[in-house]
């Protein structure tokens, strides 16, 4: 067990609509990063948040955001989704930047 | 740019021997870390082992140690006394100061047989 809690675990929905991805980091971690893996694309960086601030984007795109509250818990929340979003995304958490990325155990995501 | 090249899409070895996965980078970065992660087909992401660029020895966990040549930009993943729960998708990681994210490689899968 990694320590960091994604919910939920899996994730049906229709073209169009929007979902929010909740990631519960390691006690004590102060930086959370979400990443995408899909078949054709790989693991992708979306993005990363340290103490509640914004630290670095990748590949995210404009119809997706994410934030990172006071007790340190991120939701990704992805809108008008497409077929393509289809997907398995983590959420991890770090204690710093050298650190390694301890990674949930990821929400699968299946647009219909 | 930084880069991780995994080449071997997938390997085979039979239970007990070991087995060397392959990975080579590519940084401009001085100072980086390197990291392995291990994918079963349940799909979560387990951290197996980080070598620093700094480093003089070479990592090691348990039956993971990590073969790091810096000269030629390598870090491949042995694993010893391969075991049939070993059969996952293994991915070669890198981060370094010039960006804040930990780029993947595509990674490689590995079956272990009887």
């Amino acid at each position: 067990d990694s320590g960091v809690t994604q919910t939920p675990k899996h994730l049906i929905t229709a073209t169009g609509q929007r979902v929010t991805l909740r990631c519960s980091p390691r006690s004590g971690d102060l930086s959370v990063y979400w990443y995408q893996q899909s078949l054709d694309q790989g693991l992708q960086f979306l993005i990363q948040y340290y103490n509640g601030e914004e630290r670095a984007k990748g590949n995210i795109l404009e119809r997706f955001s994410a934030q990172q509250f006071p007790d340190l818990h991120s939701e990704l929340n992805l809108s008008s989704l497409e077929l393509g979003d289809s997907a398995l995304y983590f959420c991890a958490s770090s204690v710093r930047d050298s650190s390694p990325l301890h990674f949930g155990n990821g929400t699968r995501l299946t647009v219909t | 740019a930084q880069k991780i090249t995994q080449t071997q899409p997938g390997m085979f070895v039979q239970e007990k021997e070991a087995v060397t996965l392959d990975c080579t980078y590519d940084t401009s970065d001085q100072s980086y870390g390197l990291f392995w992660y291990k994918q079963p087909s349940s799909g979560e992401m387990i951290f197996l082992i980080y070598q620093g660029s700094y480093d003089e020895q070479n990592a090691t966990e348990g039956r993971y140690s990590l073969n790091f040549q810096k000269a030629r930009k390598s870090a491949n993943l042995v694993i010893s006394a391969s075991q049939l729960g070993d059969s996952a998708m293994y991915f070669c990681a890198m981060r370094g100061p010039s960006t804040d994210k930990l780029i993947f490689g595509t990674g490689t899968r590995l079956q272990v047989f009887p």
